[in-house]
């Protein structure tokens, strides 16, 4: 049972462009959201999180936005650049659970030139 | 900086092969997590421990067990090494009590089982 769900495996978006990945999740006691960006033979590296007290969270050229009724969100990288392109993790937890963290499938995003 | 470091960036083992993943954090971390990243399958969470000597299965422990004898250190053991446990294998680690803790990883361990 996949409680969070990346629909898009992958993503293409010019340099320069907006670039919107999303995430849904159905598990509705989840209260904390993270993104994390991974590089291929690397570990994956945290990027931004929000709460679910919040429905907007901005760090630089990153955002994440949390629609709590329809169980969304969607992190929005504007502009996208080329060193941008990896693989994107959506990763959820809820209070109780010691900071366990349930991820999605993610999505690949190349930022081409 | 946090670090966490994994004792091998590959591996190849033999099937039937007991197996030893190792992960230390220095910083003072209560959890530690062992995850495998699988193509199309993202990130599954094998087991954790939030303590020392303590630990929790995730959503696919069957034929996986860890240990947790130091704070800072977390095994992962294959009792006994099979081919669908080819995979890459991450660890990480982060704070239990504080409030909207990330997890710190590793820069993982790429297991072939042969």
């Amino acid at each position: 049972d996949q409680q969070v769900k990346q629909n898009s495996p992958s993503l293409s978006v010019q340099e320069g462009r907006i670039s919107i990945l999303n995430c849904d999740y159905t598990n509705s006691m989840f209260d904390y959201f993270l993104w994390y960006k991974k590089y291929p033979a690397e570990g994956p590296t945290f990027l931004i999180s929000i709460s679910s007290i919040k429905d907007k969270n901005e760090d630089g050229r990153f955002t994440v936005f949390l629609n709590k009724s329809a169980k969304h969100l969607s992190l929005h990288i504007v502009p996208s650049q080329p060193g941008d392109s990896a693989v994107y993790f959506c990763a959820a937890t809820y209070t109780g659970t010691a900071s366990k963290l349930t991820f999605g499938t993610g999505t690949r995003l190349q930022v081409t030139l | 900086d946090v670090k966490v470091t994994q004792s091998s960036r590959y591996l190849v083992k033999r099937t039937g092969e007991k197996v030893f993943l190792e992960c230390v954090q220095d910083m003072d971390h209560e959890n530690m997590f062992w995850y495998r990243q699988d193509p199309g399958l993202g990130l599954r969470l094998i087991y954790f421990s939030y303590d020392v000597k303590m630990k929790e299965k995730g959503d696919i422990p069957e034929g996986y067990s860890v240990s947790r004898e130091k704070k800072e250190r977390f095994s992962l053991i294959l009792e006994s090494a099979s081919t669908n446990q080819t995979s890459m294998y991450l660890c990480a680690s982060s704070f239990r009590w504080r409030p909207l803790a990330e997890a710190f990883f590793g820069q993982g361990t790429r297991l072939t089982v042969v």
